[in-house]
This record gives C-alpha cells, structure tokens and sequence, in this order.
C-alpha cells in the first residue's frame, strides 16, 4: 500500500534547528511536497521536491532521496511563529496523481 | 500568488439540514478544485475532486449523494453537504493548483458544526 511516516511531535528551542523527518512508500512517486497548518487555518504551501537533494527558500529547506524514500523538512533560526503542523505529502502517479498526505508533525517551540 | 477563496469560515445548523461551502479561484482559472475534510489532529483527507463541467471523482468511502459537488464554472466549485448530522461536524478545505504547477492553494476553510 502507500503510506507516509513523519513524526507525530517535535519540541524545540527558538533560535535553533529543527529537522522533520517524512519516509515514505508509494508505487509511483512523483514528488514530496511540504505544507505548514497553523491551528484553525489551511495549510500553505512551503516546498516541493522531485528530484534528489536539497532546496532552500529562506529559513526553510527540504531534502529528497528516492534511493531511500525519504525526505525531511529542516528549519532554521526557529522563531515562535514557526509553531504549526507541518504535513508531508507525496504525488503518485499511480494514485491519479493525487497527493498522498502524512499524519502529520505538530511543531512546538519553545522559548 | 494564486488566491483561493472559501465561504462561510463558519456555519453552525440543525441537523438534517443541507449546507453549501463555495469555493472560488480569484485570479486563475482551475480547471480541477480539491475538496478535503479534516478532522481535530488529524492529516488531510480527500474527499473529492471537482471536475469543471464534468462530474466529480469521489474517494472510495465518500458518499456522492451526501456531499454534492459542482463546478460550473473555471472559477467556482461548490460542496453541499445534504441533510447533514453531527457526525457530518468537521473542517472542510478547497484547494486548487494553478495550470502546470506544483504547489496547491488552499481556501482558508470552513469549520462546520451541526447541533
């Protein structure tokens, strides 16, 4: 079957790194994709990832290895705002391309 | 960047009444919209994607005829839940991708209770 595996909590500090792991198992992959969820709000789109390696868009990176099935999501200079959900989500082509979403990481930061 | 806009953010009613969520793509045109339900902690679920002029494809499990869905237009799709009950309570999101991209936009969802 297809599944998605990412941790259920992560606390840190603020001011420092986090990284969120997302190991996963589709038929078909096609892309891993990495949305944040404020409590009572939609997700927001962050990254996306279809080939190895690593991309950056500010604090926020996202690394991809398909020889592993896992990717993660590492965020830096953590601030309070940063506190959210964060989901993982792959695209597979056997699944209509439809995004397959994790459970999700809930994201606590401390001061 | 791409705008989508969802409507009420709110609706509480009695059960066995039919509620309607709008779902509009402000400044592009989406040919497929994304409806999903969540519930409290819980992951995104998709419930049906919403085809502009065509009928919409529903996940195994979901019930067409409880959560009607139209899309008449390349800007507007909309989900009815019919005769809906508490159980129906739940946070449900639009979503959409602009034409060839990769990212996908979410409405800013509506938080549905039925007493």
């Amino acid at each position: 079957g297809q599944s998605l595996e990412q941790p259920s909590e992560v606390t840190a500090v603020e001011g420092a790194i986090v990284q969120i792991n997302c190991t996963y198992q589709t038929s078909g992959f096609y892309g891993l994709s990495w949305y944040q969820q404020h409590d009572g709000g939609a997700p927001t789109f962050l990254s996306y990832n279809a080939l190895d390696g690593l991309e950056e868009t500010g604090r926020f990176s996202s690394f991809l290895s398909r020889s592993d099935s896992y990717g993660y999501l590492l965020l830096q200079e953590l601030q309070m705002k940063d506190s959210a959900s964060y989901f993982c989500a792959v695209r597979d082509m056997d699944s209509n391309y439809q995004l397959i979403w994790g459970a999700g990481t809930k994201l606590i930061i401390k001061p | 960047g791409a705008v989508v806009s969802q409507h009420p953010s709110w609706v509480i009613c009695k059960s066995g009444t039919s509620v309607k969520i709008e779902c509009r793509s402000l400044d592009f045109q989406a040919t497929t919209m994304f409806w999903y339900r969540q519930f409290p902690k819980q992951s995104l679920m998709l419930m049906a994607t919403s085809n502009e002029g065509s009928k919409a494809t529903y996940e195994q499990g979901v019930e067409k005829d409880k959560f009607l869905i139209n899309h008449a237009s390349l800007t507007l799709s909309t989900l009815t839940v019919t005769s809906a009950h508490p159980e129906d309570s739940s946070f449900y999101i639009c979503s959409a991708r602009v034409p060839g991209g990769e990212k996908l936009f979410f409405g800013s969802g509506t938080q549905l209770s039925v007493l």
